[in-house]
């Protein structure tokens, strides 16, 4: 299967505790997204790294959120000290930089993450 | 504000009958209008994508429109099947960053009973 993979793509966990998902490209794909996608609404935009630069931030993204791209393949997304207002679908998307604004993202399967 | 509206919330149809779902969008620039079917449990993937240029588009049974005077885009499904059984997000693409950020509808859910 050659496209965008997500793991763990379930979570659950205590409030206060930390979590951490990872996220693997398409692998000619030089640019990454994080999305968050509650029940019945369209994906939220988190943040985009092109190849392993982060080049914008969502004010969504408090500072309890990183995400890191270290090597330009594969991506991580920490959630420290979580919420129950966290708890959602994680969502990971990637493109490649065929045209400007015409890129299709390929989205992967999703963390759902459930906080208690 | 930019914003995607998209109509009905959910709707649910037969196996083999047409629908239309909608969208409206505030977004500006306008760039590109994407649609995505999204199962559930699962990443959106894409369906069609249309620039300012274009105003109609196919892929196999689904047909989008584009109207970028009034701002508006329809999908239509043509002969349902019960695999059409699923959200589907409108996503507009704005021209005002590098990014080309992405606007994202809260989806229509669709549902074929046999």
């Amino acid at each position: 299967d050659t496209g965008v993979s997500q793991d763990p793509r379930h979570k659950i966990t205590k409030r206060g505790q930390n979590v951490t998902f990872r996220c693997d490209p398409i692998s000619e794909h030089n640019r990454l997204y994080w999305y968050r996608q509650t029940l019945g609404q369209g994906p939220e935009f988190l943040t985009y790294f092109q190849n392993e630069a982060q080049l914008e931030k969502s004010r969504l993204l408090s500072d309890r959120f990183s995400a890191e791209r270290p090597k330009g393949s594969f991506s991580t997304l920490e959630i420290q000290r979580t919420e129950q207002g966290d708890s959602a679908m994680y969502l990971c998307a990637s493109s490649t930089q065929a045209g400007q604004n015409t890129d299709t993202q390929y989205f992967g399967p999703g963390t759902r993450l459930t906080v208690l | 504000k930019n914003q995607v509206e998209q109509s009905p919330q959910s709707l649910i149809i037969l196996e083999g009958k047409n629908c239309t779902l909608q969208c409206n969008y505030t977004v500006s620039p306008f760039s590109n209008l994407r649609w995505y079917k999204q199962d559930t449990g699962r990443g959106p993937v894409s369906l069609t994508i249309m620039t300012f240029s274009e105003n109609t588009k196919s892929n196999g049974r689904y047909t989008a429109t584009l109207d970028a005077d009034t701002k508006q885009s329809s999908l239509h499904i043509t002969a349902s099947q019960l695999s059409d059984s699923a959200s589907y997000i409108c996503v507009v693409s704005d021209r005002g960053s590098t990014l080309g950020r992405l606007y994202f509808g809260r989806g229509t859910q669709l549902t074929v009973w046999p």
